[in-house]
């Protein structure tokens, strides 16, 4: 079945460094738009980032613009996040998620991972 | 960036109980509002699209209706596996997909 499952979450030092994988299986994950949604703790959902199919459209959220980089290898069937500068707020649960799309372009998140966990202390 | 709205940020209600979440949108989104369910321990649910699509799988308890600013989720007969928090999310102003701030809903 579709299924997504993100890992490299761990503890790391203000100002460090990261990187997060997520891996796509049971769908043809070169055909979807890819995003990154993230939870702080008892904080409410946020989005992040996005990636079209080919790479050649990103977007991010102010929080993490310009520190945080997103990108996939079609091949491989994975998403990532760089994340640089890391700051005590970037905090949370970090979840990928499949982005769907009607004919009229609505899009929305239709498969997500169980998500990984990022300390900044 | 559009800001969402819930209201209430969290209730209390009775199994069979119907229930509404209101989500406004600072400015007009069209239909391009979506729904998820998200459970403590649980991987996010998508629950409805397009203001009032439901997702296949999700139970026909679930209901999405709105357009513009104002938007709103019913859930009808009230299940205590329906403990979670609720959040909308509008998709029309992209790049950026705002979330509200979720509704708790207990039982």
């Amino acid at each position: 079945q579709e299924q997504l499952v993100e890992s490299g979450g761990i503890w790391v030092k203000p100002g460090g460094s990261l990187r997060l994988s997520c891996a796509a299986s049971g769908f043809i994950f070169s055909n979807y738009y890819m995003s990154w949604i993230r939870q702080a703790p008892g904080q409410g959902l946020e989005w992040i980032s996005y990636i079209s199919s080919s790479s050649a459209y990103t977007n991010y959220a102010d929080s993490v613009k310009g520190r945080f980089t997103i990108s996939r290898d079609n091949a491989d069937n994975s998403l990532y996040l760089e994340m640089n500068n890391l700051r005590a707020d970037d905090t949370a649960v970090y979840y990928c998620a499949r982005d769907a799309m009607t004919s009229s372009y609505h899009y929305y998140m239709d498969v997500w991972g169980k998500g990984t966990t990022v300390t900044v202390s | 960036d559009v800001q969402m709205t819930q209201s209430p940020s969290s209730l209390s209600a009775s199994v069979g109980d119907t229930v509404t979440i209101t989500c406004r949108a600072s400015e007009n989104i069209n239909d391009y509002l979506n729904w998820y369910q998200l459970k403590s321990g649980e991987v996010p649910k998508l629950l409805i699209y397009a203001a009032s699509t439901l997702q296949s799988g999700v139970p026909s308890r679930f209901s999405g209706s709105g357009s513009g600013t104002d938007f709103t989720l019913t859930i009808k007969s009230l299940l205590p596996e329906d403990i979670a928090t609720y959040y909308c999310q509008q998709t029309y102003r992209t790049p950026r997909y705002t979330f509200g701030q979720g509704t708790k809903v207990e039982i």
